[in-house]
Parts: C-alpha cells; structure tokens; sequence
C-alpha cells in the first residue's frame, strides 16, 4: 500500500532563512506521480508541482526548488529566502499508476510559520 | 474568476440535518472528487467520479451521498449530519488526458461546516 510520510509537524524560521520540508514516500510500483500542495491560513489548496517516477531531476521556480530521490525514497522542498507569505501548511501528495484508478494518497502536512 | 467553486464556504447546522455542498468547475475536466480534512489527518478521499454515469466510493464514504448532475457539477450530501463530521470538505477535479495523463487534482476554496 501507498504511504506519505511527512515527519515534521511544524517548523518555525526566522524570515530569510532558507528550510526544507520533508516527504518520504513508499510505493510497489514502479510508475507513480508525486506532488505538492500548499495550504495558506485562508483555507484553500494551491497546486504547486508533479513529477513523475522516471524524472529525477531537480527543479527549481523561483525562491522553491524540490529535491526528489528514488534511491532514499524522497521528494523534499526547499523555501530559500524565506518569506511571511510562505507561512502554510504544506502537502506532499503520491499517485500511482498501476491502472484502473489511481488513489493519490496525502501526507498530513508540514506546517510552515514563517516569522518577521 | 475561480476554476473551481465550491457553495456555501462556511456552513453550521445541527445533528439530523439534511446538508448538501456543491461543486462546479470550468476546467473542463472528467474527474471530480470529494475530500475531507481533519487536523492532523491529511486529506481522505469520500468520492469520486470519473464522469457523469460514474460514482466510486472513497476511503469514508459512510454518511455520505454523491450526485454527479453534470461534467461540471458533482454535490456531496450528509443526509442526517453527525457532529464527527464537522470538517473541511474539498473538492477537486483532473483530467484523464492521455493514457499517461499526468492527472493533476486541482482543489476548490473548500466548506468549512460545523455540525452542532
């Protein structure tokens, strides 16, 4: 079975420090998708990025950058310059793709303050 | 406007009360899907369509209904709402795309509802 495992709970950072969420994710197949949610205090859930299983490239947008890893079965993200608007609760979310139809399974999230 | 709109925002009713929250969307999209969110459990999948003759069951789907009036349109019902599931519901929808459709959730603002 398909399992999202965000240990921290909450962070605190000063603003401009950089901080990295964790996600550690476990899989049987072979094809999965994995993403990130951000949640602000207003509520709603902001689509922030997918990759795919066979794409482990790092990527980077803007002051955000996610480090996935399949050898340590990880999809980590990086705030740097961090800033009050970045104060949420962040998801990580995993998709497989074995056919019929594919449960995205959600971590219980990062929450995120950011201090002034 | 919002890509995905969900009514009412905020809702309070009393225990034995007949609830329906609406979802509409202009992505165009097949797929939609009903959520809930407690503190600390991440999101858990009620329902979910894949199109308009198409309803599955979620993970906790008891004292739920779903009706699916159109591609656009996919309503949750608590035909007698119970104070455990007082909660933030959201809703979402993707699209099926290609036979290797990325299959991106996109979520609405979300209805917070308090079951008294």
């Amino acid at each position: 079975a398909q399992k999202v495992t965000q240990a921290q709970t909450e962070i605190s950072v000063v603003e401009k420090e950089d901080v990295t969420l964790d996600c550690v994710y476990e899989t049987r197949d072979t094809t999965y998708y994995l993403f990130w949610y951000k949640q602000p205090p207003s509520g709603e859930l902001v689509f922030l990025i997918r990759r795919n299983s066979f794409d482990e490239q790092n990527e980077i947008s803007g002051r955000y950058s996610w480090n996935f890893q399949k050898s340590t079965s990880s999809f980590n993200f990086t705030i740097t310059a961090s800033q009050v608007v970045d104060s949420a609760v962040y998801f990580c979310a995993l998709r497989e793709n074995s056919g019929g139809y594919q449960k995205v399974t959600f971590g219980t999230g990062t929450k995120l303050q950011v201090i002034p | 406007d919002a890509d995905v709109t969900q009514t009412p925002r905020n809702r309070i009713t009393k225990t034995g009360k007949r609830i329906m929250l609406e979802c509409s969307q202009t992505k165009g999209h097949d797929r939609m899907y009903w959520y809930r969110q407690d503190p600390g459990l991440g999101l858990r999948l009620i329902y979910y369509s894949f199109d308009v003759k198409d309803i599955n069951k979620g993970e906790i789907s008891d004292g739920y209904s779903v009706s699916r009036q159109a591609q656009a349109k996919f309503s949750l019902s608590l035909e007698s709402a119970i104070p455990n599931q007082t909660a933030l519901y959201f809703c979402a929808t993707s699209d099926s795309g290609t036979s290797f459709s990325t299959d991106t959730q996109y979520f609405g603002p979300g209805t917070r509802l308090t079951v008294l």
